[in-house]
């Protein structure tokens, strides 16, 4: 089956960047999504990329697929502490699995 | 319609009693999912609907754990003699359904508490 893995916490100061990184096995996705849950809520779709594009930019997150090294990743510019909460990379097969999510913190 | 809605938000039980989630979709999305979550990890798939047709099933849903869809709307989620380890928070989620983009769009969960 599908295997996604990222990183665990990243933490950032207000202002700053954040870059989230993830790996995935599959291939044959044709889309891969980015979610995010803050504390006690479900998941929100923020963005997706299309598996045949490099880069997807939408305000201020931009998304880089790596295809080749199944490489996905999801940057927040100017990042806010709004921003902080944990953040899914999500492959669909049939169903959808989720990596085991990043924490980012962002220090004021 | 204002997006996916799950009753009830939390749930306490005891160990051995029976419980029943239920699920509101989006109302134009014919997909339907359950997902487990766990502290710390990720969604963990549980089963899906395309319309009333439950296709997929995950191995982690043991026979105490059934669910439904009978009219391709709402879909309930039952465990049967709660145990421990059921403690987790069921998510549930909705998506068009049509070819290649199955985003989906989630409820904000039952919190179940095993006691």
């Amino acid at each position: 089956g599908e295997d996604v893995e990222q990183s665990l916490f990243l933490s950032v100061r207000e202002g700053d960047s954040s870059v989230i990184n993830c790996t995935y096995t599959d291939s044959s996705s044709t889309y891969l999504y980015w979610y995010k849950q803050e504390p006690g809520a479900g998941l929100q779709l923020l963005t997706y990329i299309f598996s045949n594009m490099d880069m997807k930019q939408d305000q201020r997150l931009t998304v880089l697929l790596n295809k080749k090294d199944k490489h996905l990743s999801l940057r927040i510019a100017d990042t806010q502490t709004g921003d902080s909460a944990i953040y899914f990379c999500a492959v669909p097969d049939q169903k959808v699995t989720f990596g085991i999510g990043t924490k980012l913190q962002v220090i004021p | 319609d204002t997006g996916v809605s799950q009753d009830p938000r939390h749930k306490i039980t005891k160990r051995g009693q029976n419980v029943t989630f239920r699920c509101d979709p989006i109302s134009e999305h014919n997909r339907l999912y359950w997902y487990r979550q766990t502290l710390g990890q990720g969604p963990e798939f549980l089963t899906y609907f395309q319309n009333e047709a439950q296709l997929e099933k995950s191995r982690l849903l043991s026979d105490r754990f059934s669910a439904e869809r009978p009219k391709g709307s709402f879909s309930t989620l039952e465990i049967q003699r709660t145990e421990q380890g059921d403690s987790a928070m069921y998510l549930c989620a909705s998506s068009p359904g049509t070819s290649g983009r199955i985003e989906q769009y989630f409820g904000p969960g039952t919190r179940l508490t095993v006691t």
